[in-house]
């Protein structure tokens, strides 16, 4: 099976810009997570999404938010980019066998604020 | 989740066993021990899981202590492709996966 799959890999805003990133999930996985990483605050959830809602939410405000389609691919959007919110963004989608969850990590998308 | 502890880094000699602990003394009945490692810049790779018996898969084995608030992660044979940070977490199902600040283990030549 194919991977989990995200576009773009690497990207560059400006402050002020909102962005959107796409995810692909193992065919099968109907759970999508977002994660973000950046080096001072390290892996921090931003939300799943299951069956196209959202399922669990982290501590982010607002301007993060995300939809899943019913081919359970997901995109998220951050609007009113700051400095801040330069970072890995991660997406994983899950594997469920008989209440085990398993997570598989895509490669990430780069993105960069100026 | 219950909370993990792991050492910040340890040093591994290519071809020798890596041993990464974990500590989570505060685990629950129902909680699983999960294992991810993250190479420089790549997504968080699953290894493996366990509840309480110790387990083995094509990558690692996990041990897990009798009273369950310890377990360790095994690489039996290291290579420098296993450098990496390694991530123990806690996990219940339904939940987000809370990752720490993990173990930089560095395979040596």
């Amino acid at each position: 099976k194919a991977g989990v799959t995200q576009t773009p890999r690497y990207l560059i805003k400006t402050r002020g810009q909102q962005v959107t990133l796409s995810c692909s999930p193992i065919s099968g996985h109907r759970s999508v997570s977002w994660y973000q990483q950046t080096p001072g605050q390290g892996l921090q959830f931003l939300f799943e999404y299951f069956s196209e809602t959202q399922r669990n939410k982290g501590n982010f405000p607002g301007r993060f938010s995300g939809r899943q389609f019913s081919n359970s691919r997901s995109e998220m959007n951050v609007s009113t980019l700051e400095l801040g919110d330069s970072a890995l963004y991660l997406c994983a989608s899950t594997y469920t066998v008989a209440g085990i969850e398993t997570q598989y990590f895509g490669p990430g998308t780069r993105l960069l604020v100026l | 989740d219950a909370k993990t502890t792991q050492p910040t880094s340890m040093d591994c000699a290519e071809g020798r066993a890596a041993n990464l602990p974990c500590n989570h003394s505060t685990i629950s009945g129902n909680e699983y021990v999960y294992w991810y490692r993250q190479i420089h810049s790549q997504g968080p790779q699953y290894i493996i899981h366990g509840l309480k018996n110790n387990e083995t898969n094509e990558m690692a084995s996990l041990i897990i202590t009798e009273d369950r608030k310890s377990s360790t992660l095994i690489l039996p044979h290291a290579t420098l492709r296993d450098t990496a940070v390694y991530y123990c977490m806690i996990h219940n199902a339904g939940n987000m996966l809370t990752f720490g600040g993990g173990t930089r283990l560095m395979v040596k030549p």
